[in-house]
């Protein structure tokens, strides 16, 4: 079955930089388009970043754009989000969600990985 | 960016009575390709979102047939037809149209 697992979370300084990681498994990831969305503690839901399935193609929300870097290794079935001049409201736990090709869903969703942005 | 608007925000129901939340975006949804990528997603307590319903009506695989959704254009609704206690959680609506991808606020489900 489809397996999402986030790691790399952690408290970390304003201005300062972080890696966080997607592990998949269960199914061709290298076939997939994929999602990072983010929700602040006790708030709703905001889409982050989409990458294609051979990286040619990637958007990005106005609120991360230039800070935040998506990008996937097909070969370890891995999706990343380098997270770089970090603020307080970078402060959510984020999701690595994947897409229901051609639909235009996310149809899983990883458990998600808090990242607290604070001095 | 399209904004999401959902009502009500929050929903208290009786066990095996109907709920319904409804879904606004301040632009139609209807893509280029004539597709309309409007889903909705449901997040109980301490879990990730889960996918209900995909381009407006489409149950996702393994929803349970209670769930149903509707509509066109601007306005859409997700439906219960009999509220069980697992569905307590928040119901949100995003739509995919045109990026950036955007959600509702979220309605929070909850037995009377």
């Amino acid at each position: 079955q489809v397996q999402l697992v986030e790691s790399g979370g952690g408290v970390v300084q304003p201005g300062r930089s972080l890696r966080i990681s997607c592990a998949a498994s269960g199914f061709p990831f290298s076939s997939d388009v994929m999602h990072w969305v983010r929700q602040p503690p006790g708030k709703g839901l905001e889409w982050v970043a989409r990458i294609s399935h051979d990286s040619t193609s990637i958007q990005y929300a106005d609120s991360v754009r230039g800070r935040l870097i998506i990008s996937r290794d097909n070969s370890k079935s891995m999706l990343y989000l380098q997270m770089n001049s970090l603020r307080a409201e970078d402060t959510a736990v984020y999701h690595c969600a994947k897409d229901l090709g051609g639909a235009w869903a996310l149809d899983h969703w990883g458990q998600g990985i808090l990242v607290t942005v604070s001095s | 960016d399209i904004v999401m608007t959902q009502t009500p925000l929050s929903s208290g129901v009786t066990l095996g009575q109907p709920a319904s939340i409804s879904c606004r975006s301040s632009q139609s949804l209807v893509n280029r390709d004539g597709n309309t990528y409007l889903s909705w997603l449901q997040q109980r307590p301490g879990q990730p979102p889960r996918l209900l319903i995909y381009q407006i009506s489409n149950r996702f695989s393994g929803v349970p047939d209670r769930f149903s959704g509707s509509g066109a254009g601007t306005d859409f609704t997700l439906k219960i037809s009999r509220v069980e206690a697992e569905d307590v959680g928040v119901y949100f609506c995003m739509q995919a149209a045109q990026f950036p991808w955007t959600f509702g606020q979220g309605t929070k489900v909850d037995i009377k």
